[in-house]
């Protein structure tokens, strides 16, 4: 079974700054995606960025960008001039690409905390 | 496009009662699932239907139980309830083609908060 590890409970960041987030996984599948999901405490899990195993580059929506290292099973997320709404759980999730394991392995989650 | 729906927001029930909860997938969305999120267990997959056939199963009891309807609407239901299912439950939808990639994304409800007393 897969697993996802996210080994920081708690975050903060100064307002503009950069933090990121790790994420490490455990898989002995070669396909995959992984996703970073936000929970802001309005609690709708909002998607961050996805991410697919086979692509090389890294993905990136604006502000936010991954380091995916797939040798390394790590998944981090960097977000950058971080803002006052970034306050939230973030989740780091992974989801099989085969036929029958439609579900998302989540990790615990990082409380990201952001100071004005 | 209209998100994923969920009802009721919350609810309160007691032990020994069942308890059914309702999501309304994104329009176009074939792909339902369901999750429950404790402060103690983290977010835990419950099940997941596509076309009105449960595809998958987590590791919950009996207790849980879903179905989908013709039009993509979902139901999960609770019976007899007990102190330890009082949680956020979580609906998603994903299209689920059998193209993959990037239809695969699920995208969440606001959840229904069930308080078990």
């Amino acid at each position: 079974a897969q697993t996802v590890t996210q080994s920081q409970p708690e975050m903060s960041v100064q307002e503009a700054e950069t933090v990121t987030l790790s994420c490490t996984y455990d898989t002995s599948e070669s396909d995959y995606y992984l996703f970073w999901y936000k929970q802001p405490p309005s609690r709708q899990m909002i998607l961050v960025i996805r991410q697919e195993a086979y692509k090389q580059q890294n993905a990136t929506e604006n502000r936010f960008s991954v380091n995916f290292q797939k040798a390394a099973k790590s998944f981090s997320l960097k977000i950058s001039d971080s803002q006052l709404g970034d306050a939230a759980m973030y989740f780091c999730a992974y989801r099989s690409s085969g036929a029958g394991s439609y579900q998302l392995t989540f990790g615990k989650g990082t409380k990201l905390s952001v100071i004005p | 496009k209209a998100g994923v729906t969920q009802t009721p927001r919350y609810l309160i029930k007691t032990r020994g009662q069942q308890v059914t909860l309702s999501c309304s997938p994104i329009s176009g969305h074939r792909s339902v699932s369901w999750y429950q999120q404790t402060p103690g267990q983290g977010l835990q997959f419950l099940f997941e239907y596509f076309s009105e056939t449960q595809r998958n199963k987590g590791n919950f009891p009996g207790r849980f139980s879903g179905r989908q309807f013709s039009n993509s609407r979902s139901e999960m239901n609770v019976s007899t309830l007990e102190l330890g299912d009082s949680a956020l439950y979580l609906c998603a939808s994903s299209p689920s083609t059998l193209a993959g990639g990037p239809y695969e994304t699920q995208y969440f409800g606001p959840g229904t908060r069930l308080l078990v007393l």
